[in-house]
């Protein structure tokens, strides 16, 4: 069966330190990837996807940026962190189509 | 643009029946999923259409109608831990991204 792991479950950083958290998935090959951001008593921002390794491409313009070094594994980082990059960061899986999608245990970030 | 909208919160009794809507204006269509999202957790999969019609599984049940732009998800006998927010998603476009809508916190009373 398949699994993902997205870690660390929780994280305080300072602003202006970098960020890096991970992604990984079992069990399938070759699966679109995710990165969302969930904001308190909000939906879900789509930051970044992959359809493959190498492939990124972002929807929103900010401080973060994606990596994809394998198959599956999905990496967000930033250089610098904000004070709005504070959130709930979400990792996700599917199928290239007419599935659902699976989420990492997901990232508190807070940033002070 | 994508443009989905929910109910903010909602309130219901413990053994009624709720029923949280979800409308939806999107370039494209693949799908559409229901999640359940308990407070600091993340969402889990509840149900998905991509026919006209109703879905069942067990106490929880999805409608849609393409035509529309509408959906439902359809609680029945709620019990306390259904108390959490329900987010409607659209599957959209050439690149199967999901278009997450704002969810609906649901409070379940005694």
């Amino acid at each position: 069966s398949q699994t993902i792991h997205q870690w660390p479950a929780t994280l305080v950083q300072p602003v202006g330190s970098p960020l890096s958290l991970e992604c990984t998935v079992e069990g399938t090959s070759n699966p679109n990837l995710y990165w969302y951001r969930q904001a308190a008593g909000r939906g879900l921002q789509l930051l970044f996807y992959s359809v493959g390794i190498g492939q990124i491409s972002s929807e929103v313009p900010q401080n973060l940026s994606a990596s994809r070094p394998q198959d599956r594994q999905f990496i967000l980082s930033s250089k610098k962190l904000l004070l709005s990059d504070s959130g709930f960061y979400l990792c996700a899986w599917s199928e290239y189509k007419n599935t659902e999608a699976f989420f990492g245990q997901g990232t508190r970030l807070t940033v002070v | 643009g994508q443009n989905i909208d929910q109910p903010t919160e909602m309130t219901a009794t413990e053994g009624a029946i709720v029923q949280i809507n979800c409308t939806y204006q999107t370039s494209g269509f693949n799908g559409l999923f229901w999640y359940q999202q308990h407070a600091g957790e993340a969402p889990t999969f509840l149900s998905y259409n991509v026919l006209d019609g109703l879905e069942e599984k067990g106490r929880f049940s999805s409608f849609l109608s393409r035509s529309k732009g509408y959906s439902y998800l359809l609680l029945k006998e709620l019990q306390m831990k259904d108390s959490a927010s329900y987010l409607c998603a659209v599957r959209v476009g050439r690149r199967q991204n999901f278009v997450f809508g704002p969810g609906t916190r649901l409070s379940v009373l005694p």
